[in-house]
């Protein structure tokens, strides 16, 4: 099946600084993806859609200039927490949506990345 | 707009016996409806979805959910639980547009296999 791969899978910052989480699809192409954050036991809540070669799209009360997304290529996306501050702290997930096969449209995640800003 | 309902946030089975998770969705629209399983400190991996067809869906490691639009419902079953079953589940449901875009989750359960 399609590969999604997430990096780093853990995090740990200082408060002010700039984390860089990547998604790269490996084995197709997503010319969309998906970032979710979820909280400790609770569901995951969309953040953004990613589109290669144009804006994000955020969801109602997410920051864009906190959580700046790039999509640069067809197989990466990635997610930066601009400033980041303990309250950022979570569990961030990505998805990618194979646009060609037998499966048109199924999303297939990543592996998630913890990150802590102490 | 979209929503599910996961009744139960924990749910402990013995191993061996029926698994059975809920999940009530709202649409305002046909929907398409997923369960994912979520181990510790791992992204989620597609258990089954339906779309459309057949009402009764066969995913994988055993597990099976039926769609019933009069009840508005798509709960997972799975006749005999395994110790490797316990894990978070998430029913999700999108809009059929692309099939799969946005997804809307539910809060998920967490299910418990004891010896």
């Amino acid at each position: 099946g399609a590969v999604v791969s997430q990096h780093p899978s853990r995090v740990i910052c200082k408060s002010g600084t700039s984390v860089k989480i990547e998604c790269r699809s490996l084995d197709f192409q997503a010319t969309t993806m998906f970032w979710y954050r979820q909280f400790p036991k609770q569901s995951l809540m969309l953040m953004a859609t990613s589109n290669e070669g144009s804006k994000a799209t955020y969801e109602q009360g997410v920051e864009k200039d906190k959580f700046l997304i790039n999509h640069a290529s067809l197989t990466l996306s990635t997610l930066t927490v601009t400033s980041a501050h303990p309250e950022d702290s979570s569990f961030y997930i990505c998805s990618a949506r194979l646009v060609a096969g037998p499966n048109t449209g199924e999303l297939f995640f990543g592996e998630g990345s913890r990150l802590t800003v102490l | 707009a979209q929503s599910v309902t996961q009744l139960g946030s924990h749910v402990s089975v013995s191993e061996g016996a029926l698994v059975l998770l809920r999940c009530n969705y709202s649409s305002s629209v046909p929907p398409y409806l997923f369960w994912y399983v979520q181990y510790p400190n791992q992204g989620l991996q597609l258990l089954l979805k339906y779309t459309t067809g057949a009402t009764l869906v066969k995913g994988i490691n055993g597990f099976e959910a039926e769609f019933k639009k009069s009840e508005t419902s798509f709960h997972l079953t799975k006749p005999s639980a395994h110790m490797s079953d316990a894990a978070e589940y998430f029913c999700a449901v999108s809009a059929p547009t692309g099939g799969g875009n946005k997804l809307t989750f539910g809060t998920g359960t967490q299910l418990k296999v004891e010896l």
